[in-house]
């Protein structure tokens, strides 16, 4: 079963701010997923990216299968980002199937 | 409709009663999971359903939770007899699997509050 670690818990950035939230994970995968989840409000897919690095915007995530380490980064962030930021992976490795969710990033970014 | 739907969109019931929670899933999405999330807690899994294999049923925490999918879409998840503890918003996720596959599409969450 996969274990899921995420931190910062919490992060407070200055818009404009680059901010970066780690995430790492205990079994070998081949997709892993970060999510948003702003307040009161539904979850949304960002990325599922399996090698190297993925770009969306002011969203960038990076990924190291060999390390089991992943990074989500936002550059010049802005308030509209203060969101909570989930990393997941499939519990068991793979790239598909149930996810195990990491306690998630709260992100909180002052104008 | 374009994305995953969950109806009620909130549900308060007393202690003892039982409930149902419904999911529409993205037509065409071969698997279906079930989540929980409870106040201040991280999101857990339920239920996962694929195609039609037998589901997978490791995360439900006792067997006064159960699910159904009906002809490989609508999913119906069950709680009897209702605890405190069961109070969470119940979220419901779809995929496309194989080739390209397993990006998670999220529904709104059912917020279950159990008195």
């Amino acid at each position: 079963k996969n274990e899921v670690e995420q931190s910062p818990q919490n992060l407070t950035a200055q818009e404009g701010e680059f901010i970066t939230i780690n995430c790492s994970y205990s079994v070998g995968i081949s997709a892993l997923h970060w999510l948003q989840q702003h307040p009161g409000g539904g979850i949304v897919s960002l990325f599922m990216l399996s090698s190297g690095k993925k770009k969306h915007g002011r969203l960038i995530a990076t990924i190291n299968i060999q390390e089991k380490h992943s990074s989500l980064h936002i550059t010049a962030s802005h308030p509209r980002d203060s969101a909570v930021y989930i990393c997941a992976a499939p519990n068991y490795g793979g790239s598909q199937g149930n996810l195990i969710f990491g306690k998630g990033t709260k992100l909180s970014v002052k104008p | 409709g374009a994305g995953v739907s969950q109806s009620p969109s909130n549900k308060v019931t007393e202690k003892g009663k039982d409930v149902e929670l419904r999911c529409d899933p993205i037509s065409g999405h071969t698997a279906l999971y079930w989540y929980r999330q409870s106040l201040g807690q991280g999101l857990e899994f339920l239920i996962y359903f694929q195609g039609n294999s037998a589901p997978d049923k490791s995360g439900l925490p006792s067997d006064r939770f159960s699910a159904e999918r009906t002809g490989g879409s609508v999913s119906t998840l069950t709680i009897q007899r209702t605890q405190q503890e069961d109070s969470a918003v119940y979220l419901c996720a779809s995929t496309l699997l194989g080739a390209g596959g397993g990006e998670q599409f999220f529904g709104p969450g059912t917020r279950l509050t159990v008195l």
